[in-house]
């Protein structure tokens, strides 16, 4: 059973706006979530990573995400995206022990 | 330099020839998996592993094998590999408890 779910399989969007990618997780699950980006031909990259405490996470390259367990959201935001920033976004979960398991993915396609 | 290395980085193969596609860290991470990413299905776990000697079948373990000797090595094993094996993958390793898997660049693997 899938334990993350991304509600979007392409986003476009125009440089210097905001954007959100939507992600939500299976209540069932341990509370442990991350978003990776993968940029074109290569591996992923830790963007952020939600264990505990604060609800609202920053990762890098201006990102961020916020855990919400009435929802059981956890979004990934950015207030103004850059070409850069075109990649594909997946939100991850750890289930039993150490496993890691991944959304669909999300490719974000910034145009000028 | 805290990496994951896997080699090779590309791979074309015929149907049956055993190979192996090594992965090594150098953070001394405990948790180590295999992924493979298959166009419109995602990220799917092969096989993970908790320390040495301790893996355990991921969500697709079906011809492949793994083994963890040594702390920093985690190869991945095609005994009798089939077109069906023609994916792109991916090593990660995490620090127990952390979960922040560090990915390697990847091997695209092609069975002919």
């Amino acid at each position: 059973a899938q334990s993350v779910t991304q509600l979007d399989s392409q986003v476009p969007v125009f440089e210097e706006a905001p954007v959100e990618l939507r992600c939500n997780y299976s209540s069932s699950v341990s509370v442990y979530l991350f978003w990776y980006v993968q940029y074109p031909n290569q591996g992923l990259q830790l963007l952020l990573k939600y264990l505990s405490g604060s609800t609202l996470v920053k990762g890098i390259n201006g990102f961020e995400a916020e855990f919400n367990k009435s929802q059981t959201s956890f979004h990934l935001r950015k207030p103004s995206v850059h070409i850069s920033d075109t990649a594909e976004y997946f939100c991850a979960s750890v289930t039993s022990g150490s496993r890691l398991t991944f959304g669909e993915g999300t490719q974000l396609t910034v145009n000028p | 330099e805290a990496q994951v290395t896997q080699n090779p980085r590309y791979l074309i193969t015929v149907t049956g020839k055993k190979l192996t596609v090594t992965c090594s860290q150098n953070m001394n991470h405990e948790y180590m998996s295999w992924y493979r990413q298959d166009p419109g299905l995602g990220l799917r776990q092969i096989y993970y592993s908790m320390n040495v000697e301790v893996t355990d079948k991921g969500d697709v373990p079906e011809g492949y094998k793994v083994s963890r000797k040594e702390k920093r090595n985690f190869p991945l094993i095609l005994e009798s590999p089939s077109p069906n094996q023609t994916s792109l993958y991916f090593c990660a390793s995490s620090l127990k408890g952390d979960y922040g898997y560090t990915f390697g660049s990847g091997t695209r693997l092609t069975v002919v």
